[in-house]
């Protein structure tokens, strides 16, 4: 069973479109985090939600907006596509908010914006 | 304010010989130490933490990695690598009422036959 899942795992794009990325955690988990990885392998930390609230919302443009529906569930919707945001997002959960609890990550979503 | 540095960007090595991956961090608060391992084309998976207590943290496939407070550093190392731990490697802090971690911005192990 896949603990951590996103779709799509590939998204090509054109810019000014806007997309969603889903993400779906089976661990029971309270707390979901959005990254971003760009081509460098540098990775930084978008948003958290713990339990639906967002607890973490990094300086990212209005276009990025989380969703979550549930506390299983963490959507990243992006509107206005750029050429920057062509990167790969993971999603990632840990039992608690706190940074002493294991993320669990994703397998990532790569994007790409043409 | 946290920050992770990571001082190799890139570590070539030969199969069975000994590694060591720089971390050095800045941290006003008592930290949380972690090395999570990135393999091609996947998302990242937990290697070791140091939370509290014992210095000297253990993974169970013999990486290992000590907290140093004096120096500020928590560098990994292994004894004998394999080709199976070619991978991208991150180190992270995170600590005090922080809820995020700070990722460094990885070295790339690159095990040769």
């Amino acid at each position: 069973d896949t603990a951590v899942s996103q779709t799509p795992k590939y998204l090509v794009t054109q810019m000014g479109n806007d997309k969603s990325i889903k993400c779906e955690q089976n661990l029971g988990h309270d707390t979901m985090y959005w990254y971003k990885q760009d081509s460098k392998k540098f990775l930084k930390i978008m948003f958290s939600y713990n339990n639906k609230e967002l607890i973490i919302n990094e300086t990212v443009p209005n276009r990025f907006s989380p969703k979550s529906p549930d506390k299983a569930h963490l959507n990243l919707h992006i509107n206005s596509l750029e050429l920057g945001d062509s990167a790969v997002y993971f999603c990632a959960s840990s039992q608690a908010p706190g940074s002493s609890y294991e993320q669990y990550f994703g397998p990532g979503t790569r994007l790409t914006v043409t | 304010a946290q920050s992770v540095t990571q001082l190799d960007s890139q570590v070539p090595v030969f199969e069975e010989a000994p590694v060591e991956l720089r971390c050095n961090y800045s941290s006003s608060v008592s930290v949380y130490l972690f090395w999570y391992v990135q393999y091609p084309n996947q998302g990242l998976q937990l290697l070791l933490k140091y939370l509290s207590g014992s210095t000297l943290v253990e993974s169970i496939n013999g990486f290992e990695a000590e907290f140093n407070k004096s120096q500020t550093s928590f560098h990994l190392r292994k004894p004998s690598v394999h080709i199976s731990d070619t991978a991208e490697y991150f180190c992270a802090v995170g600590g005090g009422s922080n809820y995020k971690l700070t990722f460094g911005k990885g070295t790339l192990l690159t095990v040769n036959p």
